[in-house]
């Protein structure tokens, strides 16, 4: 599994937009990427994942850059809920019968303040 | 929705007891899996289970047992409990793979254990 990258923490202001970056340069054609966040004391959350194209849903969107090396979780309009700490996860595709391993980093801490 | 339910949410251990950390879900999922995670660290697998009778070792799985008697429960046991223990234990639950992409994982509030 390729190994990601991802700063240390981040701020951001309550109502901004929060982009968070994540770079996997090692990965592989057949690797998707994951986000999770956990938020203090709790298990960690499934927001998103993607393969190339980039993703939305409610929570959050994904893009992923053409080469695939590096990504981007955007949380559109962070409120203080979202203050947790974010991982970026590249995982291989598993067919039928497989299971989903997960490898989490040390991820990004974001604190969002009013 | 109850999910993943895992309890107790709090334990203290001497050196050397042993103890059950039980997980349940409720949504029918065939994979089922046991994180810990120290402080300040991103979760380690301990072990990992794709249905009921079947289960395997992850990264860290030294000092622990599981079984897998039904689809619903997961417990894991620490048998001679050691301070290195002392730590978040998460259980979480996925349905099976299907068509080629992953499904993501569910998880539970977590344990904290403490081992003294």
């Amino acid at each position: 599994d390729a190994k990601t990258t991802q700063p240390t923490s981040m701020d951001c202001a309550e109502g901004r937009a929060a982009n968070l970056p994540c770079n996997h340069s090692t990965i592989s054609g057949n690797e998707y990427v994951y986000w999770y966040r956990q938020i203090h004391s709790q298990g960690p959350q499934y927001i998103i994942h993607g393969l190339k194209n980039n993703e939305t849903n409610e929570m959050a969107s994904l893009i992923i850059t053409e080469d695939r090396k590096s990504s981007t979780l955007i949380l559109p309009h962070a409120t203080l809920r979202d203050t947790a700490v974010y991982y970026c996860i590249v995982r291989v595709v598993l067919f039928s019968g497989g299971y989903n391993k997960l490898i989490f980093g040390a991820g990004t801490r974001l604190a969002v303040h009013p | 929705n109850a999910g993943v339910t895992q309890t107790p949410k709090f334990r203290i251990l001497k050196i050397g007891q042993s103890m059950t950390l039980q997980c349940a879900q409720d949504m029918n999922h065939n994979y089922m899996y046991w994180y810990r995670q120290d402080p300040g660290m991103g979760l380690k697998l301990i072990y990992y289970s794709v249905g009921a009778g079947i289960t395997d070792k992850g990264e860290v799985p030294n000092g622990y047992n599981v079984s897998r008697s039904t689809t619903e429960d997961f417990p894991l046991r620490l048998e001679l409990a050691a301070p290195s223990q002392t730590s978040v234990y998460f259980c979480a639950s996925s349905p099976t793979t299907t068509g080629g992409r992953n499904q993501p994982q569910h998880f539970g509030d977590g344990t904290r254990l403490s081992i003294l």
